[in-house]
């Protein structure tokens, strides 16, 4: 399986403000996903990002608040912003298309304050 | 709508003891699927998949799943808890042919006693 790797992991942020995520790939991979895990919950497709196309949001994801990058075949950035404390949670990136099954990064611990 | 069902949101096991984790899914077709675990402070790690064939499914760490098309479920099943395994166990799922993400379960905590 493919490892996924995810900066920052954790970040304290202000309300307001905006973070973005880098998710890197040691290969390449033709899809890859972004989700939310809010505290004590399950997790939540945001988008899914292919390279050399717009990403593909979910119901009630827009692109202005989740704007999400996908410059190649191993990276993808997603951006939370104008924060606020309801943005507290654990975004993580997962990678497929080679594979039905998807893997994921260690995720990305947000809390806004 | 379609849907992922965990019915048990916390379950205790005593180490040693057999477990079984409950999921069951709402989709016009029989989805590709899956068990995850997400220990403290961990990503998820895939234990097990289903695509076809043989609806009894080996994965990771000892654990095995059973596909039942006539009830929509895949249950998680170890013949014998560790302490180790004391996490938050996801089911997901995937509809063929996509290129969709997955749709998870709510997940199961899985509490075991010494």
């Amino acid at each position: 399986s493919a490892v996924i790797s995810q900066k920052p992991s954790r970040d304290i942020c202000q309300r307001g403000t905006s973070l973005t995520i880098q998710c890197q790939v040691d290969s390449q991979v033709t899809m890859m996903f972004w989700y939310r895990q809010q505290p004590g919950q399950s997790l939540t497709l945001i988008a899914t990002a292919n390279q050399g196309s717009e990403a593909t949001y979910e119901s009630g994801f827009v692109i202005d608040k989740f704007p999400i990058s996908r410059p190649n075949l191993t990276f993808s950035t997603l951006t939370v912003s104008n924060m606020s404390p309801e943005d507290s949670s654990i975004y993580l990136c997962s990678v497929g298309g080679q594979t039905i099954e998807q893997y994921f990064g260690p995720g990305t611990r947000l809390t806004v304050t | 709508a379609q849907s992922v069902t965990q019915p048990d949101i916390h379950i205790t096991v005593s180490e040693g003891a057999s477990l079984e984790l409950r999921c069951n899914y709402s989709y016009g077709a029989t989805p590709y699927l899956f068990w995850y675990v997400q220990s403290p402070g961990q990503g998820l790690q895939l234990l097990l998949k289903y695509f076809s064939g043989d609806t009894l499914v080996q994965g990771i760490k000892g654990f095995e799943a059973e596909f039942k098309r006539s009830q929509s479920s895949f249950n998680l099943r170890k013949p014998s808890v560790h302490w180790s395994d004391a996490a938050e166990y996801f089911c997901a799922v995937r509809m063929r042919g996509g290129a969709d993400g997955l749709t998870f379960g709510k997940g199961t905590h899985l509490i075991i006693q010494p």
